[in-house]
């Protein structure tokens, strides 16, 4: 079946450093992805929905100077977290949509900033 | 805008036990609704996905329901084990393909 691959699964990165974390569509084409994040004790939330060759939406309250989506093929779109903080720390995830419009979830990342 | 809530924030129970998982939403105007598994420091597992014409999907020892016009899904796991504890979630897709998930549930399996 298809296949969502999220990269790194783990990171650690200094405060003040960017990170870039990688979603690849492996088997088929995703003209778009969608990046989440989960803070501790609440809700997935959808941080920007990333289509492929155009700029990225962010939902509001999202800093798209802070992060940096880049959809620059049909099977990689990666999110940059620039000049991390610890409160960056997180779960991100994202996911990717078919032609079919099925939904495919990568495994997700787990951010620490230290 | 779509909320999404999952009652109680956790649960425990002695194994065997069948239980119920309930999630409500507020928009009945969905595409399909997925229970998800997510183990600590691990990613979502996706369980089963409902679309918004389904009433129900199964898969083992679980079986999920959607009452799309009251806005509730339940999950049912039957024979609990100690390895089904975990934090189950529940995400509605609405338009735009934008899935909205809720707080989850953290299950605890007693041996």
């Amino acid at each position: 079946g298809a296949v969502v691959s999220q990269h790194p699964s783990r990171v650690i990165c200094k405060s003040g450093t960017s990170v870039k974390i990688e979603c690849r569509s492996l088997d088929f084409q995703a003209t778009t992805m969608f990046w989440y994040r989960q803070f501790p004790k609440k809700s997935l939330m959808l941080m920007a929905t990333s289509n492929e060759g155009s700029k990225a939406t962010y939902e509001q309250g999202v800093e798209k100077d802070k992060f940096l989506i880049n959809h620059a093929s049909l099977t990689l779109s990666t999110l940059t977290v620039t000049s991390a903080h610890p409160e960056d720390s997180s779960f991100y995830i994202c996911s990717a949509r078919n032609s079919g419009n099925t939904i495919y979830f990568g495994e997700g990342s787990w951010l620490t900033v230290v | 805008k779509q909320e999404v809530t999952q009652i109680p924030a956790a649960l425990s129970v002695p194994e065997g036990e069948n239980l119920v998982l309930n999630c409500s939403f507020t928009d009945s105007a969905i595409y399909n609704l997925q229970w998800f598994r997510q183990d600590p420091g691990k990613g979502l597992t996706s369980l089963l996905l409902i679309q918004s014409s389904q009433r129900e999907q199964t898969s083992g020892r679980l079986n999920a329901s959607l009452d799309k016009s009251s806005g509730r899904s339940t999950l049912y796991i039957a024979a609990s084990q100690p390895g089904d504890s975990a934090t189950y979630l529940c995400a509605v897709t609405g338009a735009n393909s934008k899935l909205t998930f809720g707080k989850g549930i953290t299950l605890s399996v007693r041996p």
